[in-house]
């Protein structure tokens, strides 16, 4: 049973670039979260895609987008990068099911550097 | 606000040295309590979910357990393997919200 997946797992930007990032959730799972983690952080919540809709959004500029497919995968999209973009981008998936919270599952992540 | 505080930043343990890892969290109405373990580089692992206080999880050398204003990681007997970062994260009960919180972890490194 594949774990969440994730791609590319390392990638170089210039300031002003654009970028996507790629994940796969572990398998019967239906709800994709994103997380960024600076060095020396705890992961900070991005946003959260669910029925292929953004359900809820941390505290990030627009400029960090997303979707996800009927399959459930899910893609974030960063435009006009900016150093302090650098992190880890973490990817977690999770089943909907009503009131009854189901843990979250991490990926690898993606290595981000942005020159 | 939501927030997670974790101490110490760093511990260094000998091998078989047991010690406590802490996380206290202010939140409004807590939905469940995640421990995560994290490796240089690699995402975080899952360990334990603790939903409410008096609340005990044990997974082989460690040991969970919640309050009403935190949560402890017991490790007993540790070994070099179990060098990694702790991450401790909160999820709220406020309606919709599906965001975990995280501390910034604890540093644990058990010398041989």
């Amino acid at each position: 049973d594949a774990g969440v997946t994730q791609s590319p797992t390392h990638l170089i930007k210039t300031r002003g670039q654009q970028v996507t990032l790629r994940c796969s959730p572990k398998s019967g799972h239906d709800t994709v979260s994103w997380y960024q983690q600076a060095l020396g952080q705890g992961p900070q919540f991005i946003f959260q895609y669910y029925e292929e809709e953004e359900r809820q959004r941390g505290n990030f500029p627009d400029r960090f987008s997303g979707h996800q497919f009927p399959n459930y995968s899910s893609e974030l999209n960063v435009n006009a990068l900016l150093l302090g973009d650098s992190a880890l981008y973490l990817c977690a998936s999770s089943l909907e099911i009503g009131d009854f919270y189901n843990e979250q599952f991490f990926g690898p992540g993606t290595r981000l550097t942005v020159l | 606000e939501d927030q997670v505080t974790q101490s110490p930043e760093a511990l260094r343990l000998q091998e078989g040295e047991s010690s406590s890892l802490n996380c206290s969290y202010t939140v409004s109405g807590l939905r469940g309590l995640f421990w995560y373990r994290q490796d240089p580089g690699k995402g975080p692992e899952f360990l334990f979910t603790l939903y409410s206080a008096g609340e005990e999880k044990e997974k082989e050398r460690l040991k969970a357990t919640l309050t009403k204003k935190e949560s402890f990681l017991h490790i007993t007997a540790p070994k070099p393997e179990d060098s990694a970062t702790y991450l401790c994260a909160v999820q709220a009960k406020q309606g919709g919200s599906e965001k975990l919180v995280f501390g910034k972890g604890t540093k644990l490194t058990v010398n041989p």
